[in-house]
């Protein structure tokens, strides 16, 4: 079946570091791929997303390509901020509208 | 603006007790969603609901029951709790690609 393994966590940088968070897939077809973020507190937001290979998203200097032949859609950003710390989670949709999550990595960022 | 809002943010139930947790949404989607999010597992669906009075058991269903008699809300069921459905349960609904999640009801049962 579908599945999406992302990089263990939890992570922990300082601020201005530059940041990867690790996601490959296992799907079917072409799936959508997404990232989302769960701040403290709060449900889940998307973050950005992409819907075909070599597509790229972005979105609060966050920045993720869809690359089909390493079936990856790593997390980026060149220079994190103490709010971004929050838990991350890379997600694909192959059909209908069900989602499929990794297991999130917590993010940390320190001053 | 978007808005799923679900009836707890924190419960405490015993074992055996019947429970109800509540979501709405406001914005007319037609795809609603139930998971059960835990450390290191991710998000995981329990059922989903793309209509009214229409339901599909996600991956990990049993010992839940959900309830869609309008397009707003969707219920999930707990027929008997047991501690190890302690655990953090978050609703989605959808319009295309892009769920829009409640805060989350924390539900410990001891």
């Amino acid at each position: 079946g579908d599945s999406v393994t992302q990089m263990e966590g939890p992570v922990t940088l300082s601020e201005e570091a530059f940041l990867t968070i690790n996601c490959t897939y296992t799907a079917t077809g072409y799936p959508s791929l997404f990232w989302y973020v769960q701040y403290p507190g709060e449900g889940l937001q998307l973050l950005l997303k992409a819907t075909k290979a070599d597509d790229k998203g972005s979105n609060k200097g966050f920045e993720a390509t869809y690359r089909k032949e390493t079936t990856s859609f790593h997390l980026e950003k060149g220079s994190v901020q103490v709010s971004d710390s929050a838990v991350y989670f890379c997600a694909l949709r192959a059909g209908a509208q069900k989602l499929v999550f990794g297991q999130g990595t917590r993010l940390t960022i320190n001053p | 603006d978007v808005k799923v809002t679900q009836s707890s943010r924190y419960l405490v139930k015993r074992t055996g007790e019947k429970v109800f947790l509540e979501c709405v949404q406001d914005m007319d989607h037609e795809n609603m969603f139930w998971y059960r999010q835990d450390p290191g597992l991710g998000l995981r669906l329990i059922y989903f609901s793309y209509d009214v009075k229409m339901k599909e058991k996600g991956d990990i269903p049993e010992g839940y029951s959900v309830s869609r008699e309008k397009k707003e809300r969707f219920s999930l069921i707990l027929e008997s709790a047991s501690t190890n459905q302690t655990s953090m349960y978050l609703c989605a609904s959808s319009f295309f690609d892009e769920q829009y999640f409640g805060p989350g009801t924390r539900l410990t049962v001891t």
